[in-house]
């Protein structure tokens, strides 16, 4: 099955600097790369996402960036505010009849005032 | 309505009681979905509904009992329960976006099991 492995566990930056998050995937049959954002107590709220065919995506202040050959992808977060801090999850799904999200271990990142 | 809402908030609920959550979408999600997740952990998969039919149990315990009586609505049936079942569980439905399946998660249901 699909293994998805996330960088760094713990990511503290001040406010205003830019926040990278890495994600390797292992199953080449993976196609679809969402990222959730997750504050404490909240729900997972998924604030980008990218497939395979297009290799960057930007959203204002977020982009998603996807290396197929190397089977991995990145979350890059700039200008960073204190309404960042939270819990940020990879995942990876493959096309098809397929449900299953498979997450990353998630990354805690701090912005500090 | 562009959520996903989950019913209670918060349940305490002991061992040997019978108690149920409720999830209900209007977004005309094809697919709705049970995670369970424990604190500074991901979330992980339950049990899926695709056009009201269970499509996937991931071995989850007997004592977790789903239900989907419609395409808005989904119950999770919870008996005899043991503390260490205690988590966030979490609500998602899905549309179908290309060849891949986008997902929405509701707040989720606090559990403590005493």
């Amino acid at each position: 099955g699909e293994n998805v492995e996330q960088h760094p566990s713990t990511l503290s930056v001040q406010e205003g600097d830019s926040a990278v998050i890495k994600c390797t995937y292992s199953d080449s049959a993976s196609n679809y790369f969402p990222w959730y954002k997750q504050e404490l107590g909240k729900r997972p709220q998924l604030i980008i996402d990218i497939r395979s065919n297009v290799g960057e995506k930007k959203d204002q202040r977020i982009a998603v960036t996807l290396n197929k050959t190397a089977k991995h992808f990145s979350l890059h977060i700039t200008e960073t505010q204190p309404e960042d801090s939270a819990v940020y999850f990879c995942a990876a799904m493959s096309g098809g009849s397929n449900y299953k999200l498979t997450f990353g271990k998630g990354t805690l990142l701090t912005v500090n005032p | 309505d562009t959520e996903v809402t989950q019913t209670p908030k918060h349940l305490v609920m002991g061992m040997t009681n019978k108690k149920s959550l409720k999830c209900e979408q209007h977004m005309g999600h094809r697919a709705m979905y049970w995670y369970k997740q424990k604190a500074k952990k991901p979330p992980e998969l339950m049990f899926v509904y695709s056009y009201e039919k269970l499509s996937i149990n991931e071995s989850v315990p007997s004592r977790f009992s789903p239900e989907c009586p419609n395409s808005s609505l989904l119950n999770l049936h919870l008996h005899a329960l043991q503390p260490e079942d205690s988590a966030l569980y979490l609500c998602a439905s899905s549309y179908r976006s290309g060849s891949n399946e986008k997902l929405f998660f509701g707040s989720g249901t606090q559990l403590s099991v005493l």
